[in-house]
């Protein structure tokens, strides 16, 4: 079945990096975006950015421009999002997510990655 | 950015009754581009209406999708015990950017 499966809970110390991995399977991983999306404890849903795994061409949110970077592996039908420079409030459930474009939706979620930022 | 609006922040109903969620945007977006998801605690999301209006696979009927312009609404026409969740609405404009609401939470009362 289409599913997407990412790695395991994190827990870094501020200043540190974090790279979290989302595998596909069940379709054609480079058929379909890849967008990442956090959610802070007890928060709402914040999107990141997109990486096209076809072109490898990325669309960060501004917010996260120069502090996050999304690559993909094709060979093994992985995306990854790597957060750099992290701090306390980025402690975060991060989920990706994938969507054909943009007016279809994300129509198939990750588990969800915790990642815990603390000293 | 569009700055999306959803109201109320939370609804208490009974199971049975009909609910009626607003999202409301800052500036126009593309029906195109307007999608709602379902959060339960501890799960991530699901998707239930993108483009405004259309189900996505394997969504109940009770669950439909109206709007255009600033304005759009989620409706459940017969809650049913596993519809108590969150919903989000989320638009796709332009730059392209992505941005969500911030939820109505669908309690039991």
């Amino acid at each position: 079945q289409v599913q997407l499966v990412q790695s395991g809970a994190e827990v870094k110390k501020p200043g540190a990096s974090v790279k979290v991995s989302c595998k596909a399977s069940g379709y054609t991983f480079t058929g379909y975006y890849i967008y990442w999306v956090r959610q802070a404890p007890g928060q709402g849903l914040e999107w990141m950015g997109w990486i096209n795994p076809n072109s490898g061409g990325t669309n960060y949110a501004q917010k996260f421009q120069g502090w996050v970077t999304m690559t993909r592996d094709t060979s093994i039908s992985t995306a990854y999002m790597e957060l750099s420079r992290l701090r306390s409030d980025d402690t975060a459930v991060y989920y990706c997510a994938r969507s054909y474009s943009g007016n279809y939706g994300m129509d198939v979620w990750g588990q969800g990655t915790t990642v815990t930022v603390s000293s | 950015e569009i700055v999306l609006t959803q109201s109320p922040g939370t609804l208490s109903l009974s199971p049975g009754e009909r609910a009626t969620l607003s999202c409301r945007a800052s500036q126009s977006v593309s029906s195109s581009f307007l999608a709602w998801y379902q959060q339960k605690p501890g799960q991530a999301p699901r998707l239930l209406i993108y483009g405004a209006s259309s189900r996505a696979t394997g969504i109940p009927d009770r669950f439909s999708g109206s709007g255009s312009g600033t304005d759009f609404t989620l409706t459940i026409s017969r809650l049913e015990p596993e519809d108590f969740a969150v919903y989000y609405c989320q638009q796709y404009g332009s730059s392209p950017q992505v941005t969500f609401g911030p939820g109505t939470k669908v309690d039991i009362k």
